[in-house]
């Protein structure tokens, strides 16, 4: 069974930079699948950040696209979420999770919160 | 604003059938597959089709998924109090980004 586990500060003053980790465990980061950001700010509906392919190979949500980055790191079997110059509109809770949309997403973590606040 | 249209709400009585359409256009749905979540706020989000109409292990036939043209429809039947959750679609797009839907809210009276 593929357990991922975000982990990151829950709390990211505004202006800075958000900076999350999510460890996978039961499976290869190495292996053929997309390993993707997806978060929800309080009150609203889910919304898709990006994605990284096994290959290095990303994709981001154009609205997002000029201040986020996703990388792997294969030796940890872990891969990152990088998002700078946040305000509070960035506040959410924020998941990792394997596969696609056609694939579907069937693997997630329990999410985090994060609060963009001074 | 999604790209996906789904009602922002739905209701129906335990053991009901409701239905849940999520609109796109040629560059998302009408080109590519969709797949639906169920998803409880603070929990994980919850596959309940992918690839249109396929259903992973564990997901009970009353989840049933469709899609025509450039519109997907998530059903559900024999509508039970622990089915009450906000539902997501989701698809590519052109861009080669994911959409998800706005969501829908399901009440079971």
């Amino acid at each position: 069974q593929v357990h991922l586990q975000e982990s990151g500060p829950g709390l990211v003053t505004p202006s800075g930079t958000l900076s999350l980790s999510c460890v996978v465990s039961g499976a290869s980061i190495r292996s053929a699948n997309w390993w993707t950001w997806v978060r929800q700010p309080p009150g609203k509906g889910l919304e898709w950040i990006g994605e990284i392919y096994h290959s290095g190979i990303a994709n981001y949500n154009p609205s997002l696209k000029s201040r986020v980055s996703i990388s792997a790191d294969k030796s940890n079997n872990q891969f990152s979420l990088r998002l700078t110059s946040v305000t509070a509109a960035d506040t959410a809770v924020y998941y990792c999770s394997r596969g696609s949309p056609s694939s579907g997403y069937l693997s997630w973590g329990q999410g985090t919160l994060v609060t963009v606040s001074s | 604003q999604s790209v996906l249209t789904q009602p922002p709400s739905v209701s129906a009585a335990p053991g009901q059938k409701v239905t849940i359409s999520c609109a796109g256009d040629n560059s998302n749905i009408g080109k590519n597959y969709v797949s639906w979540y169920q998803h409880l706020p603070g929990t994980a989000p919850k596959l309940l089709i992918y690839e249109n109409y396929k259903r992973p292990s564990g997901i009970p036939d009353r989840f049933s998924g469709s899609k025509s043209g450039t519109s997907a429809i998530l059903g559900i039947t024999g509508l039970q109090t622990e089915d009450e959750a906000d539902y997501y679609c989701v698809t590519w797009d052109h861009t080669l980004s994911a959409l998800f839907g706005g969501g829908t809210k399901l009440t079971v009276l």
